[in-house]
């Protein structure tokens, strides 16, 4: 159980098109959705936290209208970077917390497998 | 510095030994975890241990916890060339934002380890 998907796995993109990710919760429903960012050979950094039904909520030092996220439905989240530079390619990950278990000392996030976005 | 320092940032050693990761954090925390991800991939939960532990085992894992020292190590026994992965922290704590708490994870920089075989 608590399996969480990302699509697509790798895109390509021309600089100045938008691309689209997508993360679902395949067997739980999650109020919660996270993206993140990962540089090679460097760490996760959090970019924002998604809340089914309202506004994400940006790290500071992340541009709202260049990221944009929507938490449309309990098990869905996207994620579309406009406008895209060469500067995002990056690895693109997501996780989501099980609305049902919600335990802040036991809590565990379901990552997903990750988007790399190359743009060119 | 940022929540989440690890230490080493490059550990290589020979198949059979242990390998000790530390991680070191400024906040109060809920709970604090370890990954592990291999080149390129996405993310496998390792182990979770609680504010309120200090020592927690999973399999060849050995995790500790001083919330004293704001400190933790991921211990690797008898490792193998398998084990050759980036591993992090990441601290769960409650932030705030525009008056709303959540909690948020915040990840350390990684151990590159290598396992010679």
């Amino acid at each position: 159980g608590a399996v969480v998907s990302q699509h697509p796995s790798w895109v390509i993109c021309k600089s100045g098109t938008s691309v689209k990710i997508e993360c679902r919760s395949l067997d739980f429903q999650a109020t919660t959705m996270f993206w993140y960012r990962q540089f090679p050979k460097q760490s996760l950094m959090l970019m924002a936290t998604s809340n089914e039904g309202s506004k994400a909520t940006y790290e500071q030092g992340v541009e709202k209208d260049k990221f944009l996220i929507n938490h449309a439905s309990l098990t869905l989240s996207t994620l579309t970077v406009t406008s895209a530079h060469p500067e995002d390619s990056s690895f693109y990950i997501c996780s989501a917390r099980d609305r049902w278990v919600f335990n802040p000392f036991t809590d565990t996030q379901y990552f997903g497998p990750g988007t790399r976005l190359t743009v060119l | 510095s940022q929540q989440g320092e690890e230490d080493p940032q490059a550990l290589s050693i020979q198949e059979g030994e242990n390998a000790t990761m530390n991680c070191s954090y400024k906040t109060s925390i809920n709970n604090l975890q370890w990954y592990r991800q291999n080149s390129g991939r996405g993310l496998v939960h390792l182990i979770l241990i609680r504010s309120n532990e200090r020592e927690k085992h999973s399999g060849r894992l050995r995790v500790t916890l001083d919330t004293s020292k704001k400190s933790s190590s991921l211990l690797i026994t008898a490792s193998r060339a398998a084990d050759t992965a980036s591993y992090f922290c990441a601290t769960d704590a409650w932030y705030n934002a525009g008056g709303t708490s959540y909690g948020k994870l915040t990840f350390g920089q990684g151990t590159i380890l290598t396992v010679h075989p």
